[in-house]
């Protein structure tokens, strides 16, 4: 089995631009799609980013997703930061039997 | 509308069992591969088991694999969990997912169980 690991935390300005990290421990990024979930407090968590850059409807194009193989890690960006924006983020993918979700990332705007 | 209302949580004692709930709404549930995803309070998102719209294929994490046993009756669109072995790093809000090949697409609210003595 493999791991997704990112950030514990991200901290950016209202309007800037962030990009949260997440790498696979083995084997390659590219070969399983990824996912990204945003949870808000309180809140289950909504996907704001499938099969590694295609954005949900409802979802604005201030979110994207990549991978890059060289890192073997997909990254999630947020650019024209809202303060609706805080949440906790987290990557997902799967192998042949599981499902992997990534230890999540908060968010902060501040 | 799509509609995940899990049941059956609680407090059980360590060893003890459970027995949860989904009740599905708003789709052709047996259509749709079903997952259980959990959450320990003030922890991340957790991956627990999954099976297949007709059932006949199931999934399970390593960290319950042995003690846990997923099934739906898609007569009732009902999705359930059977936990046995109870620990008290099962203790977390359980939620139930409607799944397509790999990913999670609408969330149920959760219900919590407490694994303690």
């Amino acid at each position: 089995n493999f791991m997704l690991t990112q950030p514990h935390s991200v901290s950016e300005s209202p309007g800037k631009t962030v990009t949260i990290s997440c790498t696979r421990s083995s084997g390659s990024i590219a070969s399983n799609y990824v996912q990204w979930y945003q949870q808000r407090p309180g809140s289950s968590p909504t996907t704001v980013i499938y099969e590694d850059n295609q954005r949900p409807s409802g979802v604005p194009d201030r979110f994207s997703g990549s991978i890059d193989s060289s890192s073997n890690s997909a990254s999630l960006s947020i650019s024209g930061l809202k303060t609706e924006d805080e949440a906790d983020y987290y990557c997902q993918s799967y192998d042949s039997s599981n499902v992997v979700f990534g230890g999540g990332t908060k968010l902060t705007v501040l | 509308e799509v509609q995940l209302v899990e049941s059956g949580g609680g407090l059980v004692q360590p060893g003890g069992s459970l027995r949860l709930s989904c009740a599905a709404s708003g789709f052709t549930f047996s259509s749709y591969a079903m997952s259980w995803v959990r959450q320990a309070p003030g922890k991340g998102l957790e991956w627990v088991s999954a099976i297949s719209g007709s059932g006949g294929s199931t999934y399970y994490a390593d960290s319950v694999k042995g003690r846990f046993t997923v099934s739906r009756d898609n007569s009732k669109n009902t999705l359930y969990l059977q936990m046995n072995s109870l620990r008290a790093e099962d203790t977390a809000v359980y939620s139930c997912a409607k799944t397509i090949p790999n990913r999670i697409i609408n969330w149920g609210q959760g219900t919590l169980v407490t694994v303690s003595s």
